[in-house]
C-alpha cells in the first residue's frame, strides 16, 4: 500500500514565523502535490513537483515556497506565516502516467495566531 | 478551464437506503476520474478510479460510472451504513493536475 506521511497532524505558529511542512511518500512516485483545504472553497493546489528539484506553481502559490531535494520528500514552506494561512494542508503523490491513483497524506491542521 | 461540480452539497439518508452521488465536469478531454472519501479532519482516501475508456468500476458496495461525452459520473452506494457518513469528492485528471469538486457531505442516519 502507498503511504504518504506528513510531519505533523496539528501545528500552532505565530504570525511572522517561518513554517516547514514535510511530506514523505514511500512508493517512488514522481509527482507530489501540496493543497490547502478551506470550508466552502474546497481543495486548492498550491504547488506541485514532477521530479526532484522541479516545481510548478498551482492555483494559489503566493506566500508559499516548496523544496524537493529527494524524490520521496516534498516540503512546503511558509516564509512568514500570516493568519490567512490558517488551514488544513494536504500532501499527495502520484505515479507518472495517465491512469494512476493519487494518494493523500493525513493532513496538517495549521493555526497561525 | 476544467470545472467540476458536485450536487447535492449535502445529503442525509436513513440506514439501508441505496443512494447516488453526482459529479459533472465541463471538459470531456479527461484521462480518468477518481472518487475519494474524506472523514472530518482527515486526509482523502481513494475509493475508485475510472479510466476514460471505461464505463464503470466497482468496489464492494460502491459502483462508479462515467459518461465522458456528457461530462458526468455517479457514485452509487448500496445498502448505506452509518459508517459511510463522510464527504465524497470527485476529481478529474487531464493534462493538468487533478481538478476537484467541492464534495457531497453524506450523513447516514441509524
Amino acid at each position: 500500500d502507498v503511504k504518504v506521511t506528513q510531519s505533523s497532524r496539528y501545528l500552532v505558529k505565530r504570525t511572522g514565523e517561518k513554517v516547514f511542512l514535510e511530506c514523505v511518500q514511500d512508493m517512488d512516485h514522481e509527482n507530489m502535490f501540496w493543497y490547502r483545504q478551506d470550508p466552502g472553497l474546497g481543495l486548492r493546489l498550491i504547488y506541485f513537483s514532477y521530479d526532484v528539484k522541479m516545481k510548478e506553481k498551482g492555483d494559489i502559490p503566493e506566500g508559499y515556497s516548496v523544496s524537493r531535494e529527494k524524490k520521496e520528500r516534498f516540503s512546503l514552506i511558509l516564509e512568514s506565516a500570516s493568519t490567512n494561512q490558517t488551514s488544513m494542508y494536504l500532501c499527495a503523490s502520484l505515479r507518472a502516467g495517465r491512469d494512476n491513483e493519487q494518494f493523500f497524506g493525513p493532513g496538517t491542521r495549521l493555526t497561525v495566531l | 478551464k476544467q470545472e467540476v461540480t458536485q450536487i447535492p452539497a449535502a445529503l442525509s439518508v436513513p440506514e439501508g437506503e441505496n443512494l447516488v452521488l453526482n459529479c459533472s465536469f465541463t471538459d470531456s478531454a479527461i484521462y480518468n476520474l477518481q472518487w475519494f472519501r474524506q472523514d472530518p479532519g482527515k486526509g482523502l482516501t481513494s475509493l475508485l478510479l475510472i479510466q476514460s475508456s471505461q464505463r464503470e468500476q466497482t468496489s464492494g458496495r460502491l459502483n462508479a460510472s462515467l459518461d465522458k461525452s456528457s461530462g458526468r459520473s455517479t457514485l452509487y452506494i448500496a445498502a448505506s451504513q452509518p459508517g459511510d457518513s463522510a464527504t465524497y469528492l470527485c476529481a478529474v485528471s487531464g493534462n493538468t493536475p487533478l481538478v476537484f469538486g467541492k464534495g457531497t457531505r453524506l450523513s447516514v442516519i441509524a
